[in-house]
């Protein structure tokens, strides 16, 4: 299975709004509306952000949001911090009972 | 609280087998699905594989050859078995809780470092 297509670099000044996308395919982010995103930073866990294309967990700032269309996904970050430079990963169940992973973005606060 | 602990082998040689198992307090060991994930150094994120309480399984077709997913449900326990492994399998692996379908993984282990050297 292919990793879903996302950029390697994003960047933004504290305050602004920044978006991730996230490529995928009628396999996967086309298909079903589970897609997740996961924050990273340096040597550390994963961490939950979103879930089901657009649901955030509990104790997740409401700066984070996410949408789809088609078979792109995205994920934005509003009011950015210097706290959200970061790693970011997209993921998507698939129709083969699968589960992929974006190529991972770098968000960089500027 | 839902908390993973994982343990198994850092250090490999070229062909020999990654063991690794994660042990799952808190919360409910049935109605998920259990995964594996790993993460080469300085990229990114692959999902191995997962498996259910009553044993389904579920693997990244990529793997599938060289990788089993086993669960014993009496010690709330999963493991993970990477057989003829190469540097190419040099990666943090990560266990994590995934919900059924829906696939988001909330909780995770602490991460393993598996190093193939010879």
């Amino acid at each position: 299975q292919s990793a879903l297509t996302q950029p390697a670099s994003v960047s933004g000044s504290p305050g602004q709004s920044i978006t991730i996308s996230c490529s995928g395919t009628s396999s996967d982010v086309a298909t079903y509306n589970y897609v997740s995103w996961y924050q990273q930073h340096p040597d550390k866990v994963p961490k939950l952000m979103i879930f089901d294309v657009g649901n955030r967990p509990s104790g997740v700032s409401d700066r984070f949001s996410g949408s789809k269309s088609g078979n792109t996904a995205s994920l934005t970050i509003s009011g950015l911090q210097a706290e959200d430079e970061a790693d970011y990963y997209c993921s998507s169940y698939t129709i083969h009972n699968t589960l992929v992973f974006g190529t991972g973005t770098k968000v960089t606060v500027l | 609280q839902v908390q993973l602990q994982q343990w198994g082998a850092g250090l490999l040689k070229p062909s020999e087998t990654l063991s690794l198992t994660c042990a799952v307090n808190g919360g409910s060991f049935s109605g998920y699905y259990w995964s594996w994930i790993r993460q080469p150094p300085g990229k990114g994120l692959e999902w191995i594989g997962e498996i259910n309480h009553s044993g389904t399984t579920n693997y990244n077709p990529s793997l599938k050859s060289r990788v089993t997913i086993s669960i014993d449900t009496s010690k709330n326990q999963f493991s993970l078995n990477l057989i003829s492994v190469t540097a190419a399998d040099t990666a943090v692996y990560y266990c994590a809780r995934a919900v059924p379908t829906r696939q988001y993984l909330r909780y995770w282990g602490q991460g393993t470092l598996a190093t193939v050297s010879s």
